[in-house]
């Protein structure tokens, strides 16, 4: 699986876009991006993911570089309840097993 | 659905001490897998499994057990407990198909090993 890297801490105003990097520049053309975050004491939750397109669901949407080598994940309206730790995986869909890599991610912090 | 559950929440154990956690999910998955999580660490995979009767080691299998006798559980065994082994164990299971292999994860045993 290619290699993440994500700043270790962002801030982001209640109400307002948080807009969280991560740089995946040795991604191969069959893995695609993975976001999870892990809300203090739980266990991780899925977010989001895409091969190549942009991706929006009900909560995020995720950009993606069309050379692939970066991608964002933008929560629009940023919550107190969605300071967590995110983390960008890079990884290819397998049936063989789903092992998630976790690297450190980035320490979201909603302010009011 | 109660999607994937772990018991117990807490956990308390001496030093060689056995215990099982335990694991299970109502989805229908066909992958489960165990991770641990030390403090101020990211998560690490243990064992996991593809299938019921399969399973293999993850990145940090040494002192755990695991065994798949159904789809649904997916116990882990600690058979001589160290304080190593302190730390948040969660388990993941998950579905797969040609674009996705997304894994839900249970809310985590924590376990303090003295």
């Amino acid at each position: 699986d290619a290699k993440t890297t994500q700043p270790p801490s962002m801030d982001c105003a209640e109400g307002r876009a948080a807009n969280l990097p991560c740089n995946h520049s040795t991604i191969s053309g069959n893995e695609y991006v993975y976001w999870y975050r892990q809300i203090h004491s739980q266990g991780p939750q899925y977010i989001i993911h895409g091969l190549k397109n942009n991706e929006t669901n009900e909560m995020a949407s995720l950009i993606i570089t069309e050379d692939r080598k970066s991608s964002t994940l933008i929560l629009p309206h940023a919550t107190l309840r969605d300071t967590a730790v995110y983390y960008c995986i890079v990884r290819v869909v397998s049936n063989q097993g789903g092992k998630l890599i976790f690297g450190q991610g980035t320490e979201l912090s909603v302010k009011p | 659905n109660a999607g994937v559950t772990q018991t117990p929440k807490f956990q308390v154990l001496k030093t060689g001490q056995s215990m099982t956690l335990q694991c299970a999910q109502d989805m229908n998955h066909e992958y489960m897998s165990w991770y641990r999580q030390d403090p101020g660490m990211g998560l690490r995979l243990i064992h996991y499994s593809v299938g019921a009767g399969i399973t293999d080691q993850g990145e940090v299998p040494n002192g755990y057990n695991v065994s798949r006798s159904t789809t649904e559980d997916f116990p882990l065994r600690l058979l001589s407990a160290a304080p190593s082994q302190t730390s948040v164990y969660f388990c993941a299971s998950s579905y797969w198909s040609e674009s996705t292999d997304t894994q839900y994860f249970g809310p985590g045993t924590r376990l303090t090993v003295l």
